[in-house]
């Protein structure tokens, strides 16, 4: 089992740019997680799926950022117009649905100039 | 506050020494879990119990909850330097629809 893969590992755009950002979750999991971890506000959920459907986006920041998840072994979650402030790292995890274990990505680095 | 607040926010220790992480929490809860981090990595799940068990161990890790303190602790015994890392708890409580609410963490560091 491959885990849940993310891409890219790192990203370093201008103020200003679009940036996606990529998950594949783990084979036959149902639900999407997509978190944000900072030094300052630790780690945060954005947006999760289920069945590939948005059940919670109440922790996306604001209306730059939005998350797609067109099928169940694909999401991208996209800032436009990133801003230097979106730099963290951004993490993608997957379970089987429910409060369960859920099992992360390696992340992706963010850095907004 | 957040739902899940572990407690110390930093813990250094000698290897071979055990070292002890709190967490408490605010809601009823169907299961609690710990996970752990390691520098510049993703989250990785260690151990998870439910609200009717009291204790639960996995290797070296030993954890307990008690529901009627909203409290949970892992015990990590006889350390390694490998065992550096920030351990986070994080809650499923009720209404919160399958998400889980994360800890900000404890930082624990374990010098050879």
């Amino acid at each position: 089992d491959a885990g849940v893969i993310q891409s890219p590992r790192h990203e370093v755009t201008e103020m200003g740019q679009e940036v996606t950002l990529r998950c594949k979750p783990i084979s036959g999991h149902n639900s999407l997680f997509w978190y944000r971890q900072t030094m300052m506000r630790g780690l945060e959920l954005l947006i999760y799926f289920n069945n590939n459907v948005p059940i919670d986006d109440s922790g996306m920041p604001e209306d730059r950022f939005s998350a797609k998840m067109p099928n169940a072994s694909f999401s991208t979650l996209k800032i436009q117009p990133s801003e230097p402030r979106d730099s963290a790292v951004y993490f993608c995890a997957s379970n089987t649905g429910g409060g369960e274990t859920q099992y992360f990505g390696p992340g992706t680095r963010l850095l907004v100039l | 506050s957040q739902q899940g607040e572990e407690d110390p926010q930093a813990l250094s220790i000698q290897e071979g020494e055990n070292a002890t992480m709190n967490c408490s929490y605010k809601t009823s809860i169907n299961n609690l879990q710990w996970y752990r981090q390691n520098s510049g990595r993703g989250l990785v799940h260690l151990i998870l119990i439910r609200s009717n068990e009291r204790e639960k161990h996995s290797g070296r890790l030993r954890v307990t909850l008690d529901t009627s303190k909203k409290s949970s602790s892992l015990l990590i015994t006889a350390s390694r330097a490998a065992d550096t890392a920030s351990y986070f708890c994080a809650t499923d409580g009720d209404g919160q629809g399958g998400k889980l609410i994360f800890g900000q963490g404890t930082e624990l560091s374990v010098k050879p």
